[in-house]
């Protein structure tokens, strides 16, 4: 069984269309990381968020840490065909060395 | 400058072979990663080295054997290659709270 799960496992759009991709689990991480991987390459890091409730914005992209640090979202607005890719989580627990990754997301934005 | 760099970025060979992927990181971290990502694309950590020492050893067949030689590089070596080893091996840095990850080298085996 996964630690972080996340859903949807797959999602198309048209660009210019809103999307949220959600990272749950029941344990409760001391932070949790987005990544963006495209093909052939390694996942590149999106953010870290670290307190429960936190808001991060990164130009169209908008995470949110739960409260209770179990679970985070990833909001898209206005999906362009350049944020097509797989999209990961991921979070710490007390050891910071250890990371567990999500099931992953992929996103096809269709212009 | 590749910040994380693997060698080879492809990698086909028969079973039973034995082969080395080298990963090498410019980035002064002190902890280094091996991941295997399988055709779902789940990321799976496999073994972390801090400064050299073993710290993350994960349940995985002792055919597979990491070597950090410095700090700034860490090598995976697999022995009486399998199937099942075919998949996307990443190696990855961190300074301690997110990771920076190399390009990936596709192991297949035939």
């Amino acid at each position: 069984t996964q630690l972080l799960e996340q859903s949807p496992q797959f999602l198309s759009i048209q660009e210019g269309e809103n999307l949220t991709v959600y990272c749950n689990s029941s344990s409760v991480f001391s932070s949790l990381q987005w990544y963006r991987q495209e093909p052939g390459e390694g996942p590149v890091l999106l953010v870290t968020v670290v307190t429960g409730g936190e808001v991060k914005k990164l130009k169209r992209l908008t995470f949110q840490f739960g409260d209770a640090r179990k679970d985070s979202s990833l909001h898209i607005t206005a999906a362009q065909p350049g944020d097509t890719g797989l999209y990961l989580c991921a979070g710490a627990r007390d050891n910071f060395n250890k990371f567990y990754f999500g099931s992953g997301t992929k996103l096809n934005v269709k212009p | 400058d590749t910040a994380v760099s693997q060698t080879p970025k492809y990698l086909v060979t028969q079973m039973g072979n034995d082969k080395s992927i080298k990963c090498e990181q410019n980035l002064g971290h002190d902890t280094m990663y091996w991941y295997k990502q399988d055709s779902k694309k789940f990321l799976k950590i496999m073994f972390s080295y801090n400064n050299k020492e073993l710290i993350i050893n994960e349940t995985v067949p002792n055919r597979f054997s990491p070597k950090s030689p410095d700090k700034a590089h860490l090598n995976l070596h697999i022995n009486s290659l399998e199937l099942g080893d075919s998949a996307v091996y990443f190696c990855a840095s961190s300074p301690g709270l997110v990771q920076f990850f190399g390009p990936g080298t596709r192991l297949t085996v035939l």
